[in-house]
C-alpha cells in the first residue's frame, strides 16, 4: 500500500523569501514520487520527478526536491518566491498507481 | 506537440442522466487515465488504459466506465449521474504504461456540475 502525507494545507509566504512544502511518503516498495502545480482553472503541470536516481532533484521554474528515504519525505523547496508561484501542489507517490496527496496552497504575499 | 485535450471543458447535467467525457492524449502516448477531483475528496484515479485494455482501477462504483480506442483516444461514462459526481475530471497521458514508469501530462479537465 501507498499513501501520501502533505503537512500544510496552506503556505503563505512574502515575495522573494523561501518556501517549503512539506510531503511524507508511505510505500512497501521504492516509489515514484512527483510534484505537480495546479494554477486556478488550469489542469496539473509536473514540476519535478524522482525515480531512485539522484537525491536530489531540480524542477522547473527553480523548485528543487531532496528525496530522504531515513525520513520518508520529499520537501519541496525553491529559494525564492514568486507572485506567479501562487497555486496548488500536489506531492504524489507512485507504485501501481498514483497517489495525490490533499494538497497544499501556496499565497504568495507582495 | 499539442498537449492533452480533454472535451468538453464544461457540462450541467440533472440527477439521473448519463455523460460521455473524452480524452485525446499527446501524440505517441499510449496510456491513459482518468481522474476525479472534488473538494472534499482530493484528487482520486479512476483508471487506467493501455493499449485499448483497463490495466488499473481506482475505488469506484460501476457506474463509472471507460474505454480506449485503437488511436488512444479515450472516453468515460458516468451513468445514472448523482448530486456528488459533481466535480472536475481530469485526464492524463504517458507514453507507455504504467504511472511509477513514465510521468503523466495533465488535460485542463472537464468541469461536470449534477443539479
Amino acid at each position: 500500500a501507498q499513501s501520501v502525507t502533505q503537512l500544510d494545507s496552506h503556505v503563505s509566504v512574502s515575495e522573494g523569501t523561501p518556501v517549503l512544502l512539506r510531503c511524507n511518503y508511505s510505500s512497501s516498495y521504492s516509489p515514484s514520487l512527483f510534484w505537480y502545480v495546479q494554477h486556478p482553472n488550469k489542469g496539473l503541470q509536473l514540476l519535478l520527478k524522482y525515480t531512485s536516481a539522484a537525491t536530489l532533484v531540480k524542477g522547473i521554474n527553480g523548485f528543487e526536491a531532496e528525496f530522504k528515504k531515513s525520513e520518508t519525505s520529499f520537501h519541496l523547496t525553491k529559494p525564492s518566491a514568486h507572485m506567479s508561484d501562487a497555486a496548488e501542489y500536489f506531492c504524489v507517490v507512485s507504485v501501481n498507481d498514483m497517489r495525490f496527496g490533499a494538497g497544499t496552497r501556496l499565497t504568495v504575499k507582495p | 506537440k499539442a498537449g492533452v485535450t480533454q472535451t468538453p471543458r464544461y457540462l450541467i447535467k440533472t440527477r439521473g442522466q448519463q455523460v460521455t467525457l473524452s480524452c485525446s492524449p499527446i501524440s505517441g502516448h499510449r496510456s491513459v487515465s482518468w481522474y476525479q477531483q472534488t473538494p472534499g475528496q482530493g484528487l482520486q484515479f479512476l483508471f487506467e488504459y493501455f493499449s485499448e485494455t483497463q490495466r488499473n482501477k481506482g475505488n469506484f462504483p460501476g457506474r463509472f466506465s471507460g474505454r480506449q480506442f485503437s488511436n488512444s483516444r479515450s472516453e468515460m461514462n458516468v451513468s445514472t449521474l448523482e448530486l456528488g459526481d459533481s466535480a472536475l475530471y481530469l485526464c492524463a497521458s504517458s507514453l507507455e504504461r504504467g504511472a511509477a514508469a513514465d510521468t503523466q501530462y495533465f488535460g485542463p479537465g472537464t468541469r461536470l456540475t449534477v443539479l
